[in-house]
């Protein structure tokens, strides 16, 4: 069974542009979380959704940064315009129904850098 | 409020040396607790929880119990591995998110 899959795994980009990150969560999984860990201030939840529907957002710059979730399947984090400080690993994770609190599965991670 | 607060480190210890990393929490309620792991260049993953005061949780020989008295759920392994090499994470849960601390890195010398 496949795992949480995120792309692409590593992004170089230079500041002021676009960034997209995406994420397939597991299948059958209705919770759906964004993370971004760096050194300074470690893992932190941006964003999570419950049954496609932002649940809390609170974590998130919203100037710069939009979640979605079309479907139960995708999921995107964007960044616009892109910052330097904005250079970290994000993580996606997912969770089964009724388990969003218990037990998250998460992705391999995007290494963003922006210069 | 909800947190969690766990030993910094580096922790650097010998193979076969026995190990703890302290967690302490703060919450309103009794939330579940959990220890997850991350490998070098990889996400984190559930390594053990526990859902109620006095309950162990245990695996890969990892356990560690829920004590509501002093509010800590310390992580402990009696002889450690080189593959075990990582990053830990405690963390509770609180509504429908799991509250994660800083994490303490774990490097075990061959």
């Amino acid at each position: 069974d496949a795992g949480v899959i995120q792309s692409p795994r590593h992004e170089v980009t230079e500041m002021g542009q676009e960034v997209t990150l995406r994420c397939k969560p597991i299948s059958g999984h209705d919770y759906l979380f964004w993370y971004r860990q760096t050194m300074m201030q470690g893992l932190e939840l941006l964003v999570y959704f419950n049954n496609k529907a932002v649940m809390d957002d609170s974590g998130m710059p919203k100037d710069r940064f939009s979640a979605k979730m079309p479907n139960a399947s995708f999921s995107t984090l964007k960044i616009q315009p892109s910052e330097p400080r904005d250079s970290a690993v994000y993580f996606c994770a997912s969770s089964p129904p009724g388990e969003g609190k218990e037990t998250q599965y998460f992705g391999p991670g995007t290494r963003l850098l922006v210069l | 409020g909800d947190s969690v607060t766990q030993m910094e480190g580096p922790v650097t210890l010998s193979e076969e040396a026995f190990l703890t990393i302290n967690c302490t929490y703060t919450a309103t309620g009794y939330p579940s607790l959990f220890w997850y792991v991350q490998y070098p260049g990889e996400g984190l993953q559930l390594l053990l929880k526990a859902t109620k005061a006095d309950d162990k949780g245990s695996n890969k020989g990892f356990e560690a119990t829920y004590r509501k008295e002093t509010t800590s759920f310390h992580l402990e392994k009696g002889s450690v591995q080189v593959s075990d090499s990582a990053v830990y994470f405690c963390a509770l849960n609180r509504d429908d998110k799991i509250i994660f601390g800083k994490g303490t890195r774990l490097h075990i010398l061959p």
